[in-house]
């Protein structure tokens, strides 16, 4: 049974650090891996999708890796602003003919000034 | 291009019983799927619907169903409403296609009481 876990559960920091955050997954048997932001009481914006045969993709302040066969996913956030404050959550899609994601509970993340 | 949306934002309910939530997909998808997100947890896969037929569904019980629509919106139905069943309530839309992204909308929030 696929299990997805995030570390830290929770990170607090000041404007401009660089973070990294944390997603782990038991199957390494994946089609892609994806990266969302959610705000409080909200939905799921997707923030970066990892295709199983990739190692990497960037948009702007944000670069995620795959590494596949040690069932580990990195989120690096560059020069950290308070409108990064939300929850990081991490997906990965098991099956070719569903769009069943399984989600991590997710990296609860506070930049303050 | 219009995105996710659903109705109602919120809903209070109480035991017993019944709720149809509704989700209208993204201009150009053809594939709903929903979630379920508890307090603190990430989104769990309820069903899928793609052609207005289910073909894909998660651990939850049959008092869990739905519909899709020849303009690919879609409702899910929870029958026997009880107190674990408060949660948002997250609908997600696609082509289809295994490399392609999940659009979210911003969910309902249930309370069961």
């Amino acid at each position: 049974k696929q299990e997805v876990t995030q570390i830290p559960a929770a990170l607090s920091v000041p404007e401009g650090e660089n973070l990294v955050l944390n997603c782990s997954f038991t199957d390494s048997a994946i089609y892609n891996l994806q990266w969302f932001r959610q705000d409080p009481g909200k939905g799921l914006t997707s923030l970066l999708l990892i295709q199983s045969s990739q190692r990497e993709q960037t948009s702007g302040r944000l670069n995620a890796s795959l590494d596949k066969s040690s069932g580990r996913s990195t989120l690096y956030i560059a020069a950290s602003q308070p409108g990064d404050s939300a929850t990081y959550l991490c997906a990965v899609r098991p099956d070719y003919n569903t769009d069943k994601l399984i989600f991590g509970t997710g990296t609860r993340l506070q930049v303050f000034p | 291009e219009t995105g996710v949306t659903q109705s109602p934002t919120h809903l209070i309910k109480t035991r017993g019983q019944q709720v149809t939530l509704r989700c209208s997909s993204q201009s150009g998808h053809n594939t709903v799927s929903w979630y379920q997100q508890a307090l603190g947890q990430g989104p769990q896969f309820i069903f899928q619907y793609y052609r207005e037929e289910e073909n894909g569904r998660g651990n939850f019980p049959p008092r869990f169903s739905g519909l899709q629509f020849p303009n690919y919106s879609s409702e899910l139905n929870v029958n026997a409403l009880e107190l674990d069943d408060s949660a948002l309530y997250l609908c997600a839309s696609s082509t289809g296609q295994v490399a392609e992204k999940l659009f979210f909308g911003s969910g309902t929030q249930l309370s069961v009481l």
